[in-house]
Order: structure tokens, then sequence, then C-alpha cells
């Protein structure tokens, strides 16, 4: 069965630093998330991406982010000067689109990211 | 703005009773209803989900029911088992046109499912 796939798995990095952590969706899906998951809380909405361009993102996701397609496979998120803050897992996901609007959406098994 | 509240944050059954978790949603435009179950360091999986044109739906132990007019949807899980033992996270979208299908989540419940 088709999965969304992230690295790396864990990142650890000093505060101001840039991280960029990478996703490959589904190879037919046609609109892709970012959502972030602070330790034993609930899932949050990042950005959508659809049709090569971001459609809609959330008070999160401020000046310090950015999410790029490079490709026609790969999904980044970039995270130019890292916060103590930022610390939580970040999952891509992935949706095919085919049923309209909404419909499920694919996980990926998350990427850790712990700033020191 | 759009906001899912979900009920109970814990929830502790013996095996074999029934679980049942609720969620209400402020959007009136939202029209999907997926739940989600999440072990422990692992990625979040669809179990079950509803759309809006529909009251009620079972997928074996599994059972989903919304009302739309009060705003809120449950889960059911009868016959619970050990490995039920997780966060369930219920999920709202919407069609609305600035919407791509995200998914607005409520705070989780974690099951724990006592043999």
């Amino acid at each position: 069965e088709p999965e969304v796939t992230q690295t790396p798995s864990h990142q650890v990095t000093q505060m101001g630093q840039e991280v960029i952590l990478r996703c490959v969706p589904i190879s037919n899906h046609l609109y892709f998330y970012w959502y972030r998951q602070i330790l034993g809380q609930k899932v949050e909405f990042l950005v959508s991406f659809y049709n090569n361009e971001i459609s809609e993102k959330s008070e999160i996701f401020d000046d310090q982010f950015s999410v790029e397609r490079p490709d026609g496979s790969n999904f980044t998120l970039k995270i130019r000067s890292t916060k103590l803050e930022d610390s939580a897992m970040y999952f891509c996901a992935s949706r095919s689109g085919h049923r309209g609007r909404t419909g499920e959406l694919f996980f990926g098994e998350g990427s850790r990211l712990t700033v020191l | 703005g759009e906001n899912v509240e979900q009920h109970p944050s814990t929830l502790s059954v013996q095996e074999g009773d029934s679980a049942v978790i609720k969620c209400t949603y402020s959007d009136s435009a939202s029209n999907y209803f997926p739940w989600y179950k999440q072990e422990l360091g692992k990625r979040p999986q669809l179990i079950i989900d509803i759309r809006s044109n529909v009251g009620e739906k079972k997928d074996q132990r599994i059972a989903v029911t919304l009302n739309k007019t009060a705003k809120h949807f449950s889960l059911h899980i009868t016959e619970t088992q050990p490995e039920d033992s997780a966060v369930y996270f219920c999920a709202a979208s919407t069609t609305r046109s600035s919407n791509t299908g995200k998914l607005i989540f409520g705070q989780g419940t974690t099951l724990q499912v006592k043999p």
C-alpha cells in the first residue's frame, strides 16, 4: 500500500538554525499538508499546498516557515531560524482530491524536531 | 474560527465494555468527519469517517454517528480490546472555497482498555 514517507525521523538542532524537513507524498495525490503536534497535544494544521502554491496557512505558519515542492515528488518544510517552541513532531500528509474538496488525509510517520 | 472540541480527554474501560468519544464542531459548513487513531510515537491513522449526508456509519466494532443540527458527532467502540488502547482524534473538514480539505482536529482522547 502506498505511504507518505518523511525524513529525517528525528532532528536535533540549535536555536536559530535552519531546518528542512522532507516528505514524499503518495504519488497520485494532489493536496499536500504539514501539521505539527507538540508532545501530548493535538495535531495542528500548518499549511496546505495545491497546484504548486500555498492554498491555505494557519496563524502558526509565520514568515519563519516556508514550503516547497522542488520536483515532482518531494515536499519540504523549512524553518528559517528555529525557536525552542518549534520543538514538536511534524507530520506531512497528502490527499488524492479525487472525491472533491474533502477526504482522507494520509499521514507520514512524522519528523521529530528538538530545538536546544 | 473553525474549532473542534473533544471529550473526554481520557477514558478508561474494562476489556469488553463499550467506549464513546464525543466531538462538537463550530463550522456549519463542515461536511466530512474522520476519526484517527494514534498509537504512541506513530502516525495518525484513519479508522472511520462519515460525510454529512449520512447519520451513522458502522465498521465491525466501530461506529460513528453524526447530528448535523446539534453539530456533534461521536465514535462508538464496542467489545473493546487491549489493542484499542491509543489516542483517538476526531476531525472536521469543510468545502468552503478557501479551504482545500484541511482537517481541524479535536484535542484527543486517550483510551485505556484494561484487560
